[in-house]
């Protein structure tokens, strides 16, 4: 099983700032299969980015996604104050899904 | 509008069984594969199980496997996971989510099974 692991475990920032959320896997994964969610309190995640570096539908430009192999980050360009949430990053591979534990962005 | 609609939580001692479901909307459910997901409280998403669009694969998290079973009815838009032997950290909000391309693009809001006597 692919274990990926991110990090920070939290991070603290201010609206404006930039934010880069890192997500290391425990082997190679397919960028094809590499995504990244949005998670709010009492809500369903959403889906940020697909295929490790393409926005899915609605999610603005300010969001965006890179890396290949075991490395891959998310990146909020400037922060808006409806970004603070836990982001997890998700891939496929043999027969199984499997998520990070998780980033919470909160504001500083 | 797309929407997926989950029911049949709620509280079942440990040991116990409890059937959840999906009502899928807005989409040609028959076309996509299918994933149920869960978040123990306070803690991070686990991936449960999956199914194929015609049913003929299905996978299981090392967690669920032999107490949990995925099916579809393509007819009746519905996804269904039975869950056997319950134990406690079985307990969490169940999601299920629409697959394409093996990522998650739709989500319904979740429904929650407590384990516990």
């Amino acid at each position: 099983e692919i274990v990926l692991t991110q990090s920070p475990g939290t991070l603290s920032l201010s609206p404006g700032e930039r934010a880069t959320l890192s997500c290391r896997a425990s082997q190679s994964v397919s960028s094809s299969y590499l995504a990244w969610y949005q998670q709010k309190p009492g809500q369903a995640p959403r889906l940020l980015i697909y295929g490790a570096s393409s926005r899915a539908t609605g999610i603005p430009d300010r969001f965006s996604g890179s890396g290949s192999g075991t490395d891959f980050t998310l990146t909020v360009s400037r922060l808006e104050p409806e970004d603070f949430a836990v982001y997890y990053c998700q891939q496929y591979g043999s027969f199984a899904y499997t998520f990070g534990q998780g980033t919470k962005l909160e504001i500083k | 509008e797309v929407q997926l609609v989950e029911s049949g939580g709620g509280l079942v001692q440990p040991g116990g069984s409890l059937r959840l479901s999906c009502a899928a909307s807005g989409f040609t459910f028959s076309s996509y594969s299918m994933n149920w997901v869960r978040q123990a409280p306070g803690k991070g998403l686990e991936w449960v199980s999956y199914i194929t669009s015609s049913s003929t694969t299905t996978y299981y998290a090392d967690s669920v496997k032999g107490r949990f079973t995925i099916s579809r009815d393509n007819a009746k838009n519905s996804l269904s996971l039975q869950m056997n032997s319950l134990r406690a950290e079985d307990t969490a909000v169940y999601y299920c989510a629409r697959v394409y391309y093996n990522y998650m693009g739709v989500w319904g809001k979740g429904t929650t099974v407590t384990v516990s006597s």
